[in-house]
């Protein structure tokens, strides 16, 4: 497998456009994550997909974010309109929860752990 | 509150020297996930290591070694003669069970070894 694979690697847009992300996480893993870096802040979770369904949105910084997973291929994280400080790394990542959440056996089933692409630098200037 | 603290926010060594890097964690579940990850200067992240809350047990794998101690909540990661090549950010990391699967980083810590 290629592993998680993110396009682009590097945008610069003008402050307003709309920028749209891409992932495709590794076949056959049912979680798919999307984190940003900055220096001041370091790595947030935005929001995190089990088998497609956002679970968990709240650290989405505002209403100008939105992700989506279509199919448990393909998501996208979209900044409408993107202002300078959204610049940041951007990255998507994936793990496969086995078994079903919730549980860990002391043989250390459970969750793997998270892939991550290789980031896309967003900056908006 | 689920929390990751990594209080050494950079750390110079000189080639061959052992190094730690601490990684304190706070959570109210019993059952959780601990990862180490390091950030190379080209960016991306690597795993290095998983544990879950069952298995205190040590780990070695090669020059790097883990040690897990509950009592402190601690997941501490040993470097032992440092190489230039370890240069980078480590990132400890935090998933527990009644969260879903969110896995949180601490703020990392930046290791220079120099030649």
């Amino acid at each position: 497998d290629a592993g998680v694979i993110q396009s682009p690697r590097h945008e610069v847009t003008e402050m307003g456009q709309e920028v749209t992300l891409r992932c495709k996480p590794i076949s056959g893993h049912n979680s798919l994550f999307w984190y940003r870096q900055t220096m001041m802040r370091g790595l947030e979770l935005l929001i995190y997909f089990n088998n497609n369904v956002p679970i968990d949105d709240s650290g989405m910084p505002e209403d100008r974010f939105s992700a989506k997973m279509p199919n448990a291929s393909f998501s996208t994280l979209k900044i409408q309109p993107s202002e300078p400080r959204d610049s940041a790394v951007y990255f998507c990542a994936s793990s496969l929860e086995e078994p079903p959440s919730g549980y860990i056996s002391k043989q250390g089933q459970g969750n793997t752990e998270a892939f991550f692409g290789q980031g896309t630098r967003l900056t908006v200037v | 509150a689920q929390k990751v603290t990594q209080a050494q926010t950079e750390i110079s060594v000189v080639e061959k020297e052992d190094v730690t890097l601490d990684c304190v964690y706070e959570t109210r579940d019993t059952t959780y996930y601990l990862f180490w990850y390091k950030q190379p200067p080209s960016g991306e992240l690597v795993f290095l290591i998983r544990r879950n809350s069952f298995d205190e047990q040590n780990e070695i794998s090669g020059r790097y070694s883990w040690n897990f101690q509950k009592s402190t909540s601690s997941f501490n990661f040993t470097i032992t003669a440092s190489q230039v090549v370890d240069s980078a950010v480590y990132f400890c990391a935090l998933i527990w069970m009644d969260s879903s699967y969110k896995l949180i980083f601490g703020s990392g810590t930046r290791l220079l070894v120099r030649p």
